[in-house]
């Protein structure tokens, strides 16, 4: 069973295309992330949904918006897509974080690999 | 200047040999330290965390942390080929603060 799964898997576009990449979890979780991985396999955190409700916004353009419709699904859309948005989108998923000294694992799906031409 | 930073490598290493993949961070609020494997074309996956300063070990695997040097390290004994894969470290001052990532390290381990 796939834990966290994104589709789709490769996105070729044209610039100033919109687009969306979806993202589903079945662990049960109440947070859910995206992240962006660049051509250097930078990690950046983008947004995080903790039971619907954005928690975290980083410095991300407003061309880029998250919809959280339930706890299983965090999808992201794309406005006029530009070159510089092409890598690779992963979204991940863990239970509520703590403060207590243990951490919830953040689970990542498989990614979805963007080319804007 | 980054917030973590990581040798990004690659790093070469034959088949037995202890490799070495360290960080260092500049945010002294940071009190979880995570390492994460990638293997190509995947997403990452959880090795082992440690719950501020310490050693932790796990199989072939040993994470430690000096948070009075702001230096992580994650051993790895006896290496295998399947180990080769990219080593990501990644921290967070817990709760819904952010996950900060290294730019990761990419280990080959030759038979």
């Amino acid at each position: 069973d796939t834990a966290v799964s994104q589709t789709p898997k490769y996105l070729v576009t044209q610039m100033g295309n919109d687009k969306s990449i979806k993202c589903e979890q079945n662990l049960g979780h109440d947070t859910m992330y995206w992240y962006k991985q660049d051509s250097k396999k930078f990690l950046k955190i983008m947004f995080s949904y903790n039971n619907k409700e954005l928690i975290i916004n980083e410095t991300v353009p407003n061309r880029f918006s998250p919809k959280s419709p339930d706890k299983a699904h965090l999808n992201l859309h794309i406005n006029s897509l530009e070159l510089g948005d092409s890598a690779v989108y992963f979204c991940a998923s863990s239970q509520a974080p703590k403060t207590s000294g243990v951490y919830n694992e953040q689970f990542f799906g498989p990614g979805t690999r963007l080319t804007v031409l | 200047q980054k917030e973590v930073e990581q040798d990004p490598g690659p790093l070469s290493v034959p088949e037995g040999a202890i490799v070495s993949l360290n960080c260092t961070y500049s945010n002294s609020a940071f009190q979880y330290f995570m390492w994460y494997r990638q293997y190509s074309r995947k997403g990452p996956e959880l090795l082992m965390y440690t719950y501020s300063s310490g050693n932790k070990e796990d199989g072939r695997f040993t994470a430690q942390v000096d948070k009075s040097s702001k230096y992580i390290s994650l051993f790895i004994r006896d290496s295998q080929p399947s180990d080769s894969a990219t080593y990501l470290c990644a921290m967070s001052a817990g709760g819904f603060q952010k996950l900060v990532f290294g730019t990761g390290t990419r280990l080959l381990v030759s038979p």
